[in-house]
């Protein structure tokens, strides 16, 4: 069973830019939730995608962007990148429902 | 604002010690409650969960919590603390009437000295 991966690991851009982060759900889950971590603090939900369609979203602006496939794998975009957007960037799968959710090793975003 | 509370920010204990992490939250009616530990270069993992049924549930590496409904309280313990126990922990919790997304205390960081 192969867990959930996330890419790159590592990412260093500088504000005004866009970013994509990717991440491929565990098999046999159908939901993807992405979350914010910022140095010293619990992730923070920043929303979650069921079958191709978000489903639910936390408090973060609307250059915060995601997709879901077919496949269920997801990407998280965020546009016109902000210092405090530095993060570690968190996605987890999860079958539907209020269930365990299994989160990938995180993507580091440095913003200069 | 509706949160989820972890009273210690960072614990420092030396090995078999016994451990108690404080977790209390904010919402009412039927949640799901959880325990996630992050090992230094490791990621999130669960440690334990709670649904429904008995309050005091087990979990891996002889971690356990006590759902006490009436406290609004989750908290983790263990008998016997080891130096590999090092890490943070993070309470979470889904509150089922207000969506799927696990809510996060700021977390607990353990130290344990051999």
């Amino acid at each position: 069973e192969t867990g959930v991966t996330q890419s790159p690991t590592h990412l260093i851009k500088t504000r005004g830019q866009q970013v994509t982060l990717r991440c491929s759900s565990q098999s046999g889950h159908n939901t993807v939730s992405w979350y914010q971590q910022a140095l010293g603090q619990g992730p923070q939900f920043i929303f979650q995608y069921y079958r191709e369609e978000e489903n639910g979203r936390g408090n973060f602006p609307p250059r915060f962007s995601g997709l879901q496939f077919p496949n269920y794998s997801s990407e998280l975009n965020v546009n016109a990148l902000e210092l405090d957007d530095s993060a570690l960037y968190l996605c987890a799968s999860s079958l539907e429902g209020p269930n365990e959710q299994f989160f990938g090793p995180g993507t580091r975003l440095t913003v200069l | 604002a509706q949160s989820v509370s972890q009273h210690n920010h960072h614990v420092i204990l030396s090995e078999a010690a016994s451990l108690e992490l404080g977790c209390n939250y904010s919402y009412g009616g039927t949640v799901n409650l959880f325990w996630y530990v992050q090992y230094p270069g490791q990621h999130l993992q669960l440690l334990l969960k709670y649904f429904s049924g008995d309050p005091l549930v087990k979990g891996i590496k002889g971690f356990e919590a006590e759902f006490i409904k009436s406290k609004f309280s989750f908290n983790l313990r263990k008998p016997s603390v080891q130096w590999s126990d090092t890490a943070e922990y993070f309470c979470a919790v889904i509150p089922n009437q207000a969506g799927t997304a696990l809510i996060f205390g700021k977390g607990t960081t353990l130290s344990v000295s051999s």
